[in-house]
């Protein structure tokens, strides 16, 4: 049981490039995230997904794109990368937030440090 | 929309003693839950604690408890017998409860914890 798994864990883009942030999970989780953590900031929720073929943004959506074909994996697409993309980027996973499950904990993946020069 | 404070950008205890993380929070539902969520240097996030609104006790897990007062929507971490591996940056965050989608974390802003040898 991995967990949840995050590639690359370092990547340098050009301004202008682009790049797909993989995340997979081996949980059977319903629920994944996408999180920035820019420097001595909290975390941003980029977009998330509810279920495969599910998708909605977050509070800082721009410059970026999801899919969900399965329920395992979540990629986060970065088009045109920018130097305010710059951040270390958070994928999670969990079961439920239904009032009264047991299992609302999210499962986080080690992060993605990426830089934009 | 909801939103988390963590008022406190550093702190730091002396091994063995005891130290309280502050946490408010904004929100108008009723029925939500709060997590406490640990940081250490290789940036994974580690759920500490979990609280459920409705639930009048106040949870605890072995050397973390909390002091949730929800009329104050104060969430507070207590770390008794600190620990050199308790070292880490903390982090507070809201989960609201829904049956359908638009599920989600809001984080605060964290608080770096030190512990002194």
């Amino acid at each position: 049981n991995a967990g949840v798994t995050q590639t690359p864990k370092f990547r340098i883009l050009k301004i202008g490039q682009s790049m797909t942030l993989q995340c997979a999970q081996d949980m059977n989780h319903n629920y994944m995230y996408w999180y920035r953590q820019d420097p001595g900031m909290g975390l941003k929720l980029i977009y998330y997904s509810v279920g495969a073929g599910i998708t909605d943004k977050g509070e800082v959506p721009n410059g970026y794109n999801v899919s969900r074909s399965t329920t395992e994996d979540f990629p986060l697409r970065l088009e045109l990368a920018a130097p305010s993309q710059t951040s270390v980027y958070f994928c999670a996973s969990s079961y439920s937030m239904v009032l009264g499950a047991a299992n609302t904990e999210a499962f986080f993946g080690q992060g993605t440090r990426l830089t934009v020069v | 929309a909801q939103t988390v404070t963590q008022s406190q950008p550093e702190m730091s205890v002396q091994e063995a003693e005891t130290v309280t993380l502050s946490c408010t929070y904004d929100t108008s539902e009723s029925d939500y839950y709060l997590f406490w969520y640990k940081q250490p240097p290789s940036r994974q996030m580690i759920l500490v604690i979990r609280q459920e609104a409705y639930k009048q006790q106040n949870a605890t897990e072995n050397r973390f408890s909390v002091n949730f007062q929800k009329a104050a929507k104060s969430f507070s971490l207590k770390i008794s017998d600190s620990q050199l591996g308790d070292a880490a940056m903390y982090f507070c965050a809201f989960g609201i409860i829904s049956n359908f989608g638009n599920e989600k974390l809001t984080f605060g802003t964290g608080t770096r914890l030190t512990i002194i040898p």
